[in-house]
């Protein structure tokens, strides 16, 4: 059964570093998306993507993150100086035309030290 | 704004006995309503959803709109049913393109 991947699995990163989210989709999905789960909280929607563009982004998804899809297979998630309040489990996902279910990754653990 | 409420963290019930875990939403326009599980160590993964009204593995939920529910119900519960769940929401008839917005999950417990 296809499934969506992401990678690494945990990442430990200085405060003030950028770090790279990496994420494959399955394969002929169409929507995009991460997910982002503090410890104890929530998970909370960060951003949609759709037709290469940006189609819908919370208020946490400020300019220190950005999503590209550079080669038509992943789908990245950026943070460009990363603060220890990004410290969380982020979960990309994806969804097919006209298919209402997500399928998730299984997330990647980001800590800022 | 739509929100989703799941107002116990922790649940617990022994083999066998009937389990029931409550989701209430607000959302002002025509949402959808799903129920994602978290087994120990695995992703997140759709057990069900209102309009496909199927029974998964013994559970069913209902959407209620005069109450705004969508409570998750199995009438014997197993060991195996052990894990996080998270009621979710979708905007179904708007441009959300799929946009979840989850319940902050409860964790079910079953007792041999």
């Amino acid at each position: 059964e296809p499934e969506v991947t992401q990678t690494p699995s945990h990442q430990v990163t200085q405060m003030g570093q950028e770090v790279i989210l990496r994420c494959v989709p399955i394969s002929n999905h169409l929507y995009f998306y991460w997910y982002r789960q503090i410890l104890g909280q929530k998970v909370e929607f960060l951003v949609s993507f759709y037709n290469n563009e940006i189609s819908e982004k919370s208020e946490i998804f400020d300019d220190q993150f950005s999503v590209e899809r550079p080669d038509g297979s992943n789908f990245t998630l950026k943070i460009r100086s990363t603060k220890l309040e990004d410290s969380a489990m982020y979960f990309c996902a994806s969804s097919g035309w006209g298919d209402t279910e997500a399928f998730f990754g299984q997330g990647t653990r980001l800590t800022v030290v | 704004a739509q929100r989703v409420t799941q107002p116990e963290k922790l649940l617990s019930v022994f083999k066998g006995a009937p389990v029931e875990l409550k989701c209430n939403y607000s959302y002002s326009g025509s949402p959808e309503l799903f129920w994602y599980v978290q087994y120990s160590r695995q992703r997140l993964q759709l057990l069900l959803r209102h309009i496909s009204r199927e029974s998964i593995k013994g559970f069913t939920a209902d959407l209620n709109k005069g109450e705004t529910s969508f409570h998750l119900k199995k009438p014997f519960a197993q060991e195996e049913d052990s894990a996080m769940y998270y009621c979710a929401l979708k905007d179904a008839g708007g441009t959300s393109y799929g946009k979840l917005t989850f319940g902050q999950g409860t964790i079910l417990t079953v007792h041999p």
